[in-house]
Parts: structure tokens; C-alpha cells; sequence
């Protein structure tokens, strides 16, 4: 089957603009998280989502930042008012159900770049 | 609150020569870890992983890895690397259903 898919792989906006960026998981997959990867970094956790609602959002930089995943499946990640520090790759993965050990399955990440 | 350590940004090795990556970690409790590769353009996928019993864990590719509770490490391991072995290669624990703590990251590079 299918892998994580997130579209766009690129997105370059302006500072001030909004964003939206989204992330299809393996189907069948109840556990969702995004992560931010900077350069030279390791990928940050920002939110997990168990079903339709946010289990962990610890990782959200500020409220800048928002995800919503309504029907259980697809997730979007939105960003208000970007700024050049959000400049990075925002990765997605998925497993199955979400406990401790399990594997999380990562897509290509969307490339952000905000000018 | 849990960390991880590459104590290496960069490794060159040659070709056929063996490889150790390693990685610390720091935790109050019982973690589960991860070793997961970056191949140039590619995302982030799972080389092995380590959840309980035998402190010995063999991933894809020919690599593996030894946990050791006493000195909090996870070093990775090849015996005999090949130039598609060029990659990133993250270290992360996880303890819980939610977030995976990655660490920066160790470049190998493989010389001909």
C-alpha cells in the first residue's frame, strides 16, 4: 500500500502569509505526528493526534501554529503570519496505533521557505 | 525529561571499513530506541529498533546495534560499509504512545 504522502513538497511564501500544509497517513493508521526539521537538526516533535483529536500538542512553537485532523485520517498543519524562522521541513508519519515502541512511518516532509 | 546524544555531526569512513555511530541517552525511565536513516532526497525511514530482551538488535542493510542500560548508549554498527550506506542516521527514544526525541544527527560519509 500507500506511504505517508504530504503535499506540497515545496512551498516558498512571504512573511506575513498564511500556510497550509498537509499530510495523507498509511490508511488504517490511527496515530498521526508532525515534527519540524531545521538545518543540521534532528526532527523536532510538534503534535500528535490519536484519531480526530490532538493527544499532545506540547510542541507547538506558539499559537502560530495550529493542526487540525477532523475525520480521523487526513491532517492539516496551518501556520498564521509566517516568519522566516519557520523556514524548515515539516515532516509527518504515522503508525498504527500510536503505543510506546512503535514504529512511526515518515513521508518526504514539505519544504517551507518563507521569504 | 529525556535527550539524545550524537557525539559525532560527521563520520568518513572507507569503503569496506567498519562504521560505529554512536548515541547516549538520557532518561528517569525505561525508553524504547530508534535508529532511522536519511538517504540524500529520501525521508526518514526505520534502520532497528530496540524495545526489550536481547540487548543485541539487527536492523536492515547489515547494521546493528547494542543497547547498554549501564552506560545509556545505542551505538550503531556495520562491519563493512558500501558507498549506499552515504546517508543521515538519527538516534531516537521514545517512552510513551506520543513523541519520538531525535538527536541532531551523524553525516556518514564513505570514501572510495
Amino acid at each position: 500500500g500507500a506511504g505517508v504522502s504530504q503535499t506540497p513538497s515545496n512551498k516558498v511564501t512571504e512573511k506575513g502569509k498564511y500556510v497550509e500544509l498537509r499530510c495523507d497517513p498509511i490508511s488504517g493508521h490511527t496515530a498521526l505526528y508532525w515534527y519540524r526539521q531545521s538545518l543540521g537538526q534532528g526532527p523536532e516533535f510538534l503534535i500528535y493526534f490519536q484519531g480526530t483529536g490532538a493527544a499532545d500538542d506540547s510542541g507547538l512553537p506558539n499559537d502560530r501554529f495550529f493542526a487540525v485532523r477532523p475525520e480521523g485520517s487526513v491532517s492539516t498543519l496551518k501556520i498564521q503570519r509566517t516568519e522566516r524562522g519557520d523556514s524548515a521541513v515539516y515532516l509527518c508519519a504515522s503508525s498504527p496505533g500510536g503505543a510506546g515502541g512503535e514504529t512511526q512511518y515518515f513521508g518526504p516532509g514539505t519544504r517551507l521557505l518563507v521569504l | 525529561a529525556q535527550s539524545v546524544t550524537q557525539l559525532d555531526s560527521q563520520v568518513p569512513v572507507f569503503e569496506e571499513a567498519p562504521v560505529e555511530l554512536r548515541c547516549n541517552y538520557s532518561s528517569s525511565v525505561s525508553v524504547y530506541l530508534f535508529w532511522y536513516v536519511q538517504y540524500p532526497n529520501q525521508g526518514l525511514q526505520l534502520l532497528l529498533k530496540y524495545l526489550s530482551g536481547s540487548t543485541l538488535v539487527k536492523g536492515i542493510n547489515g547494521f546493528e546495534a547494542e543497547f547498554n542500560k549501564s552506560q545509556t548508549s545505542f551505538h550503531l554498527r556495520k562491519p563493512s560499509v558500501h558507498i549506499s550506506d552515504t546517508a543521515e542516521y538519527f538516534c531516537a527514544v521514545n517512552i510513551r504512545d506520543d513523541k519520538i526525541i531525535f538527536g541532531k544527527g551523524t553525516r556518514l560519509h564513505i570514501l572510495p
